[in-house]
């Protein structure tokens, strides 16, 4: 079963405006990271965020992490279309990544 | 710096057929993953590998997957006998030698499998 559950599945937003992903986890952590997936293309590393840290910045992207109840959120901000891929949060560290199911971002001009 | 490399970035095989899945990791970094994605899904970690030696294969299915990192040249991941149940995305992943545990990991572009 996969680490980390993305909510919402699937969201569609006005180029401009912000979008905001969740991400939930079951087991403790030693870091999150977030990760972009373009159509039929590999995973780009976006941000990774520690355990001790709860928020962390990287142009227009924020991430939080709140290890008590096991959830992480992506922000964007000013989104534009370029935005439009499937994003991912991972768990692990060590050998190996376990990736949640997804939110599919669609920027509409 | 040429990123990780994959190739073929598609194939096609008939059932019962071998498929063969190269990845060249990233230079200087010697840690390999391979995962699997099923359509509409998140990727699922299969083995782990570090040159000549299998690190993590707790991902793999227990027959006809094999996966090799061998010292000179890529890694490669084996499917034998393929079956429909095997088409997918596999994406290869690569990240540099570490004892903190803590590091982003670094994909290749993927190789999609279709089993006809």
């Amino acid at each position: 079963s996969q680490q980390g559950e993305e909510d919402p599945q699937a969201l569609s937003i006005q180029e401009g405006e912000n979008a905001t992903m969740n991400c939930s986890y079951k087991t403790s952590i030693n870091n999150l990271q977030w990760y972009r997936q373009n159509s039929g293309r590999g995973l780009v590393h976006l941000i990774l965020i520690r355990s001790n840290e709860r928020e962390k910045h990287s142009g227009r992207l924020r991430v939080t992490l709140d290890t008590s109840k096991k959830s992480s959120s992506l922000l964007i901000t000013a989104s534009r279309a370029a935005d439009t891929a499937s994003y991912f949060c991972a768990t692990g560290g060590g050998n190996k990544l376990t990736f949640g199911t997804g939110t599919q971002l669609k920027v509409e001009l | 710096n040429a990123g990780v490399m994959q190739n073929p970035r598609h194939l096609v095989r008939r059932r019962g057929q071998e498929a063969r899945l190269r990845c060249s990791p990233m230079k200087g970094h010697s840690h390999v993953y391979w995962y699997r994605q099923l359509p509409e899904e998140g990727l699922k970690f299969m083995v782990y590998l570090q040159k000549e030696n299998i690190i993590d294969e707790s991902g793999m299915p227990k027959e006809r997957f094999s996966a090799e990192f061998p010292k000179e040249g890529p890694s490669i991941l084996r499917i034998q006998q393929v079956v429909r149940g095997d088409s997918a995305a596999y994406f290869c992943a690569s990240s540099p030698p570490g004892t903190s545990g803590i590091y982003e990991q670094y994909f290749g572009p993927g190789t999609r499998l279709t089993v006809t």
